[in-house]
């Protein structure tokens, strides 16, 4: 029972490539989310997704797309990647309900020269 | 808008107590949280209270939640080494949807 697993858990990307940064849970939790993580800044809400088929933005979308793929997976995609984006990612999930504690994957490091 | 603030550093000696203070701005929040990130690791949920919770207590840590002041904090006793770690304070925004507004985090730096 993994949880959250995120992959890759390192990349270096160059100005204008893209690529796509995954997430599973094995949770069976209705909801996921990305979160950006800057220094001196906490985590800022990416994209989320209340449950399977539904996406919206949250507070810093610019720049990203997602795709969720189905009840287990959902996908941020940097189609150009700009050295702004250079930070460290999470994927977070949390059942729909209740008190909405948030489990979190260890995070992505994406680096763009 | 919603906001979280907390202070970015905190130094203790091993044994004593930690006090992690926090404020925010959304007088609608229906719980606040306590994260902990160790190095190079996700945050993993420590505690939380309810907003019409003035404490609650949980072994070594102690959380108070002042809603006049809109102010939290959290206590932890007899600080130990394991406890060095970045400490996010989250709350819940209302608004269509469950989502946690994160603080920067506080740096818990324990020395012996």
């Amino acid at each position: 029972n993994a949880g959250v697993t995120q992959t890759p858990k390192f990349q270096v990307l160059k100005t204008g490539q893209s690529m796509t940064l995954q997430c599973a849970q094995d949770m069976n939790h209705n909801s996921m989310y990305w979160y950006r993580q800057d220094p001196g800044m906490g985590l800022r809400l990416i994209y989320y997704s209340a449950s399977e088929g539904t996406t919206d933005k949250g507070e810093v979308p610019n720049g990203y797309n997602v795709s969720r793929l189905n009840k287990r997976e959902f996908s941020l995609r940097l189609e150009s990647a700009a050295p702004s984006q250079t930070s460290v990612y999470f994927c977070a999930i949390s059942e729909s309900s209740g008190y909405n504690e948030q489990f979190f994957g260890p995070g992505t490091r994406l680096t763009v020269l | 808008g919603e906001d979280v603030e907390q202070s970015l550093f905190l130094s203790v000696r091993e044994g004593d107590s930690s006090v992690i203070n926090c404020t925010y701005t959304d007088s609608s929040s229906t719980y606040l949280y306590w994260y902990k990130q160790e190095p190079g690791a996700g945050l993993q949920l420590l505690t939380y209270i309810f907003s019409n919770m003035d404490m609650k207590q949980d072994q070594r840590l102690t959380v108070l939640l002042n809603k006049k002041d809109k102010h939290l904090s959290l206590r932890i006793a007899d600080t130990q080494t394991g406890d060095s770690a970045i400490y996010f304070c989250a709350e819940s925004s209302t608004g269509g949807y469950n989502k946690l507004i994160f603080g920067a985090g506080t740096r818990l730096a324990v020395h012996p």
